[in-house]
Order: C-alpha cells, then sequence, then structure tokens
C-alpha cells in the first residue's frame, strides 16, 4: 500500500521569509511519480511539480525548488522569498500505477499561511 | 478550453435525501476520479473510472454510487446511507497513456442542512 505523510499541518511565515514543506512517502514500488499541488481558498488543486523516480534530480522554478531524496524517502518542497499570494494548502502526492489504472494517494496538507 | 466542469459549486441537501454532484470533461480522457476532502485529512478516492461502463470503488465507496455511461460523464450521488456527506468533492480525469497529466475540476462543496 502507499503512503504519503505531510506532518507539519499549518505553517505561518513572515513575507520574504523562506518555508521548507515537508513529505515522506512510502511505496514498495520501484517507479512511482510523486506530485506537489496547491489549492488555493477557490479550491482548485494547481499542479506544481513531478517527479518519477528514477529522477532525482532537484528542480528549481523561480521561488520554488523540490528536493527528492530517495534514500530517505523524502520530496520537500521549499518556497523562497514567501509571499501573501503563496498562501493556501498544498498537497503532496503520490501515483504508483500506470495508465488508466494510476490512482492518486495524498497526505493530508500542510495549510501555509504568508503575512506581512 | 478543455477542462473538467463540476456542478453545482455549493450543494445543500436534507438528511435522508440522495443528491447527484455532476463531472464533465472535455479532454478525451479516459480515466475519471472523484476525491472527498475534509478538512485535516487531505483527499480521499471515492472511485474512480478507467473506461466506459466500468469504474472501481476507492477507498471510502459507502454511500457512494456512480456511472460511467459516456466517457465525457462521470456523476457521483450521495446516498442516504452516507452518514456524514458534508465535505468538499473533486473531480478529476486523467488521459490512458499517461501517467501523470491529472486534471481536476473546481470542487462541489455540499453541506447537509
Amino acid at each position: 500500500a502507499q503512503k504519503v505523510t505531510q506532518a507539519q499541518t499549518e505553517i505561518s511565515v513572515v513575507e520574504k521569509e523562506d518555508v521548507t514543506l515537508d513529505c515522506v512517502y512510502e511505496t514498495r514500488d520501484t517507479t512511482y511519480y510523486l506530485f506537489w499541488y496547491k489549492q488555493p481558498p477557490s479550491g482548485e488543486l494547481v499542479f506544481l511539480i513531478r517527479r518519477n523516480s528514477f529522477d532525482e534530480q532537484n528542480e528549481i522554478s523561480g521561488r520554488y525548488s523540490w528536493n527528492f531524496q530517495k534514500s530517505t524517502s523524502s520530496f520537500n518542497f521549499t518556497i523562497t522569498a514567501s509571499q501573501v499570494v503563496d498562501s493556501a494548502v498544498y498537497f503532496c502526492a503520490l501515483n504508483t500505477n500506470t495508465g488508466t489504472a494510476s490512482k492518486l494517494t495524498f497526505g493530508t496538507g500542510t495549510r501555509l499561511q504568508v503575512t506581512l | 478550453d478543455g477542462g473538467i466542469t463540476q456542478s453545482p459549486k455549493y450543494l445543500f441537501r436534507k438528511e435522508g435525501q440522495n443528491v447527484t454532484l455532476s463531472c464533465e470533461q472535455n479532454l478525451n480522457h479516459d480515466a475519471m476520479y472523484w476525491y472527498r476532502q475534509d478538512p485535516g485529512q487531505g483527499l480521499r478516492l471515492i472511485y474512480y473510472s478507467q473506461i466506459v461502463n466500468d469504474f472501481q470503488k476507492g477507498d471510502i465507496a459507502e454511500g457512494y454510487s456512480v456511472s460511467r455511461e459516456k466517457k465525457e460523464s462521470f456523476p457521483l450521488t450521495v446516498t442516504s446511507a452516507q452518514k456524514n456527506p458534508t465535505a468538499f468533492y473533486l473531480c478529476a480525469s486523467l488521459k490512458g497513456s499517461d501517467n501523470y497529466g491529472y486534471t481536476f475540476g473546481s470542487g462541489t462543496r455540499l453541506t447537509v442542512v
């Protein structure tokens, strides 16, 4: 069975601070995909990144960066110089099946509050 | 533009009533999913369908039913057997050949009054 753990329920930071959201996953499969989604107050899920299990290269996209470490089964997300618009719930998710058998397993989410 | 449309955005239901949530996609995606979101519990899978006229139970299917008569449509019925239906419901779809190209709708917030 797959499991995703986001131990941080809620994080509050002041604008311009850096913040890291933790994600730890469990799977016995050797091929899998990891995701981060952002859920603003409007409710829709906004795709941020996906990573497959064979690609441990870290990625940076503007103020966002992701650190994937298979040795610790972690896929952490860092926001540099946070802004108020970053306030949202962030979900980490795992997919181990392929094609239409694919199912996403989500963590419980981390609510990020960025204040002025 | 292609996407997923969920309707209505807000829905109120009296106890003991069945209610159906709509999910329509024009992406030509093969698989469709229903997730339920409760505060502090993340998203949990209710039902999913890989092809037309076929669907499987997810982790929390009790009290729910679905149909997949058309590729574009995957309605979810919340029955009176669902004891705690108040939640946010999200529909998603996935192209058959893709392992990661999920598209999500904007959700329906169901409240039992």
